[in-house]
Parts: C-alpha cells; structure tokens; sequence
C-alpha cells in the first residue's frame, strides 16, 4: 500500500499571501496523484489532477506540480473562500487507493 | 446538473447492519467507475470500496472486506454500500463518488453512520 503524507498539517495564512502545501508519497506514483478541497462541512471537491491540471471551474490561483513521490499544491493569493483542509491523493497503485492526512490552511 | 446524493445513513447497533443508496444525475451514470469514501468525526478521508462501471470488478478496504458489499443498478442510476457487522470505528459520513481515470469526481454530500449502543 502507498502510504501518502502531507505537511505542514495546519498552515496559517494570510489572505493575499501565498500558500505552499506539500504532499510525499512512499514509493513513486509518476504524475498519478489529485488534490481534493474540502470546507467545513462540505463534501470534498476536486481541485487538480495528474499533478498538474486543474479541475473544471477551478480558479487559476491553485497550481499543482511535482511527480515520482514529491507533489506541490500552490494557492497564489488565498482569498476568504480558500481557507480549508487540502488532501493529496494516489491513484497509481490501486486498490487501495489512498489519501493525506490533509494540510489544514487557516487564517493568521 | 451533475449530482450525487446519498442516502440511508442512522444510528444502528454494533453488529446490526445498514444499506446506503447513492442516486446519481445530470451524467451517464453507466459509463463511471463509483467509489464509497467515509471520513470519522473529526478525521482526515478513507477509501471504502471501488465498483467498475459494468459492476465486473469491485475492491475494499481491508478494513471493511468481508463485512461490506459495493453493489450498482445502471437502469436505476444507482449505486448502494451494503454493510453488515458493523463496528464503532465505521461511524463516519459516507461519500459516494465518481471515479474517472483514478480521480475522485464529483462527489455527493454525505450521509452519516453512526454505530453505538
């Protein structure tokens, strides 16, 4: 099982500012890796997939890199409404498919 | 409008059992792989269980094999998380969801389970 970790686990943030979420996966996954949004009390959204692409309707101020075990989600100007818990996941080696335990981003 | 909206979510017993249905819209149901995700109170998401769009292939979570069972009816746009045995650690929200090329899209908007005496 590919074990996915995210850090930092809360990230406190200014709006305007830039916010750099990181996410690390046990073993190589190419570019097989999503980034999912969730608000309090919501469901999950979709926010970028194969690492790097955006999910329909998704503003282009969130930007996703990186590939083999090392990922990168970058929010460039956090407005009100951005401010959630992100999670990584791995859909290289499945099942399982598996999640982060999630980078919370909150305001500072 | 895409939409997936799940039901038959309660309170039920350790070792009783429950059915959640998720009815699916605004898309071609019959053509999506369908996930269950769950999230305990508090917690971070779990994949559950994987079904393949013909319903040939279906996957769980170790924790669940044995004990649940992913079901789908095209023709009803439906989709259904059969689970016996339940235990407290599978008091969550469980999400449904689309799964297309890996990716978990779109979601509904949860039913909860709680398992307690």
């Amino acid at each position: 099982e590919i074990v996915m970790t995210q850090s930092p686990a809360t990230l406190s943030v200014s709006p305007g500012e830039r916010a750099t979420l990181s996410c690390r996966a046990s073993q190589s996954i190419s570019g097989n890796l999503a980034w999912y949004q969730q608000k309090h009390g919501q469901a999950p959204r979709l926010l970028i997939y194969g690492a790097s692409t955006r999910a329909t309707g998704i503003p282009a101020r969130f930007s996703g890199s990186g590939s083999g075990t090392e990922f990168t989600l970058t929010i460039s100007s956090l407005q009100s409404e951005d401010f959630a818990v992100y999670y990584c996941q791995q859909y290289n080696n499945w099942p399982p498919f598996t999640f982060g335990p999630g980078t919370k981003v909150d305001i500072e | 409008e895409v939409q997936l909206v799940e039901s038959g979510g309660g309170l039920v017993q350790p070792g009783g059992s429950l059915r959640l249905s998720c009815a699916a819209s605004g898309f071609t149901f019959s053509g999506y792989a369908m996930n269950w995700v769950r999230q305990a109170p508090g917690k971070g998401l779990e994949w559950v269980s994987y079904i393949s769009f013909s319903s040939s292939a279906s996957y769980y979570a170790d924790s669940v094999k044995g004990r649940f069972t992913v079901s789908r009816d095209n023709a009803k746009n439906s989709l259904y998380l059969q689970m016996n045995s339940l235990r407290a650690e599978d008091t969550a929200i469980y999400y449904c969801a689309g799964a297309f090329h890996g990716r978990f899209d779109p979601w509904g908007q949860g039913t909860l389970v709680t398992v307690s005496s």
